[in-house]
């Protein structure tokens, strides 16, 4: 059973980057067709898409942060991580790390089905 | 803002069915995938593709589609089931998208 897990600082001084990783757990993050993926929920707000990498190492942000969104990962730790910089504090949020699929059965569907149980960041000074 | 729409809220009595949607244009090509979340914790898919529930999720969860609109249908709502719903699927520009998200109050 896939296992992913959020980690970096819970709280990041406006003007600075927000630096945070997911180690995934339970499977390779090389092997299959996979979109790594980074979602945030401000409190009491919706989920946002950030961004996500593919298994091949391809990147798609939201164009909403496009400027501010950096996805990479680190196949040697089983790691992908998430930068985002000039942060102010609307982007204060949990924010998930999860394992994005693409389906096929007469349409296309892309779902999450593997999340972390996501990690509080505060923006303040 | 988000190019999935969904009902802020909606309630429905125990044991009743109760039809959660969401619009949107790519939804004529695209199927929705749902989520259930609930307070404090990470969102849980309960419907992804055509029709098909993950492992662990109750057959009383079910999916459609019809033109721009995705549903997510649950027949004989429990208690357990209050909840906020997320749907979500691609945009015109081939980014992922959610929905606004909708409350469910189980009466």
């Amino acid at each position: 059973q896939v296992q992913l897990q959020e980690s970096g600082p819970g709280l990041v001084k406006p003007s600075q980057t927000l630096s945070l990783t997911c180690t995934v757990s339970g499977g390779s993050i090389s092997s299959g067709s996979y979109y790594w993926s980074w979602i945030r929920q401000p409190a009491g707000k919706g989920l946002e898409w950030i961004g996500r990498i593919y298994t091949s190492g391809s990147t798609n942000y939201n164009p909403s942060l496009k400027s501010r969104v950096t996805i990479s990962v680190d196949t040697s730790k089983n790691q992908f991580s998430l930068k985002l910089s000039s942060v102010t504090a609307a982007d204060t949020a949990v924010y998930y790390c999860a394992r994005g699929s693409v389906g096929y059965s007469g349409s296309y569907s892309v779902y999450f089905q593997h999340w972390g149980q996501g990690t509080l960041v505060t923006v303040s000074s | 803002s988000s190019e999935l729409t969904q009902d802020p809220a909606v309630s429905v009595a125990l044991g009743q069915t109760v039809r959660i949607t969401c619009q949107g244009d790519s939804l004529r090509s695209y199927y929705a995938s749902w989520y259930q979340q609930k307070p404090g914790q990470a969102p849980v898919l309960v419907i992804y593709g055509k029709n098909n529930r993950p492992s662990g999720i109750p057959d009383r969860f079910s999916g459609s589609s019809s033109g721009n609109t995705a549903s997510l249908t649950i027949t004989g709502a429990q208690a357990e089931d209050e909840a906020d719903y997320y749907c979500n699927s691609r945009d015109s520009s081939g980014n992922w998208v959610f929905g606004g998200g909708t409350k469910l109050t189980v009466l």
